[in-house]
């Protein structure tokens, strides 16, 4: 069974406080793993793909890197705009998505 | 690109009345669209997966007389809650993508409340 794990479950940073947030996998046949943005009662906004490892993207102040087993996500000197809840999720052989519950990134001004 | 839109984005019912939720790919192809279901402050369920033209495949514990799922175009999924009960409130999610790429593209999802 494909398994994501998201930690930690929040952050609080300060504005341009730079961090990582951690996603740890385990998948069968690993076909992509994917970073989302959440704001509230809002579907999730598509931000990258990723399909192996030592693969990076960047989009503004946001990197994704992966590994074999995990993938970060790094902001660069957040703003509170990024504040929402940033989700990882996987597919594998069966071409389904599995969801980690999340992190919920607070930035403060 | 890859813009999903659902309607509606909010809906309030009472028990035992059936609603319908549309989900539309505005500007691709979605050979394959999901539908989602998310309780607060916990990630997404898939709730089933549909192929145009096809019977949706639902996932092991969702009633699929009470969750009727219809794909009848490249660019339109709806999602029928039957009979709906206040345990069925939830905020309801789509997602669609197309065979050129392995990313699920999301609608703004639709907030169901059952009286």
């Amino acid at each position: 069974e494909d398994q994501v794990t998201q930690s930690p479950e929040a952050l609080r940073l300060q504005e341009g406080e730079s961090s990582s947030l951690n996603c740890s996998y385990t998948v069968s046949g690993l076909r992509g793993l994917f970073w989302y943005r959440q704001d509230p009662g809002k579907g999730p906004e598509f931000l990258f793909t990723l399909y192996s490892a030592g693969e990076e993207k960047e989009k503004e102040r946001l990197k994704a890197t992966l590994t074999k087993k995990e993938s970060f996500l790094h902001i660069t000197a957040p703003k509170p705009e990024d504040s929402a809840t940033y989700l990882c999720a996987v597919s594998g052989a069966n071409s389904k998505l599995t969801f980690g519950k999340g992190i919920t990134l607070s930035v403060r001004p | 690109g890859a813009v999903v839109s659902q309607h509606p984005s909010w809906v309030i019912c009472k028990s035992g009345t059936s609603v319908k939720i549309e989900c539309r790919s505005l500007d691709f192809q979605a050979t394959t669209m999901f539908w989602y279901r998310q309780f607060p402050k916990q990630s997404l369920m898939l709730m089933a997966t549909s192929n145009e033209g096809s019977k949706a495949t639902y996932e092991q514990g969702v009633e699929k007389d009470k969750f009727l799922i219809n794909h009848a175009s490249l660019t339109l999924s709806t999602l029928t809650v039957t009979s709906a009960h206040p345990e069925d409130s939830s905020f309801y999610i789509c997602s669609a993508s197309s065979t050129r790429r392995e990313e699920q593209f999301f609608g703004p999802g639709t907030r169901l409340t059952v009286l």
